[in-house]
């Protein structure tokens, strides 16, 4: 198996600037979490989907970001606009709806806005 | 409400010799505990899991941790750590009914010879 597929794996845009990251998840895999990792507050859980529908996005920071599960082979998480805070790394990871708690991560999305 | 805490930002150990990652937490609840670790420039993988049963839990590349429910601890244990464990190590929380893990702020392993 390919395990989770993020693109990009870097990302170096101006403040202002829309962004988009896109996941893969792992074929079979029915549920879907987007994190955001940073040095000051560590490992952040965005937003969890379960078949395709947003079950929590509480820890979505703020309008600016969206995210989407249009099937269930494909996310995307957008900031619009970006901002130099929103710098970070950002992990999708999915799971088997049965063991929620197995979640496997894919390789993240370093994003750098200046 | 759950939380997790790392009582150690970082851990340094020289190869061969045993090493003990702390992780407590605090829920009112039964909760599910796990360890994560992350290679560098690596997304998460998941080294051990305590669901129920034995309190003590083994996972993979030789670690192990113990459950311990009095002094709501779940902390990591390897009797020999190689060069190739240092990594980013993770415990987390869940709540039995929940579904959102609750990550700690992470534990800097370095291993040197």
């Amino acid at each position: 198996d390919a395990g989770v597929i993020q693109s990009p794996r870097h990302e170096v845009t101006e403040m202002g600037q829309e962004v988009t990251l896109r996941c893969k998840p792992i074929s079979g895999h029915n549920s879907l979490f987007w994190y955001r990792q940073t040095m000051m507050r560590g490992l952040e859980l965005l937003i969890y989907f379960n078949n395709n529908v947003p079950i929590d996005d509480s820890g979505m920071p703020e309008d600016r970001f969206s995210a989407k599960m249009p099937n269930a082979s494909f996310s995307t998480l957008k900031i619009q606009p970006s901002e130099p805070r929103d710098s970070a790394v950002y992990f999708c990871a999915s799971s088997l709806t049965l063991d929620l708690y197995e979640q496997y991560f894919g390789p993240g999305t370093r994003l750098t806005v200046t | 409400a759950q939380s997790v805490t790392q009582l150690d930002s970082q851990v340094p150990v020289f190869e061969e010799a045993p090493v003990e990652l702390r992780c407590n937490y605090s829920s009112s609840v039964s909760v599910y505990l796990f360890w994560y670790v992350q290679y560098p420039n690596q997304g998460l993988q998941l080294l051990l899991k305590y669901l129920s049963g034995s309190t003590l839990v083994k996972g993979i590349n030789g670690f192990e941790a113990e459950f311990n429910k009095s002094q709501t601890s779940f902390h990591l244990r390897k009797p020999s750590v190689h060069i190739s464990d240092t990594a980013e190590y993770f415990c987390a929380v869940v709540h039995q009914a929940g579904t959102a893990l609750i990550f700690g702020k992470g534990t800097t392993l370095s291993v040197s010879s």
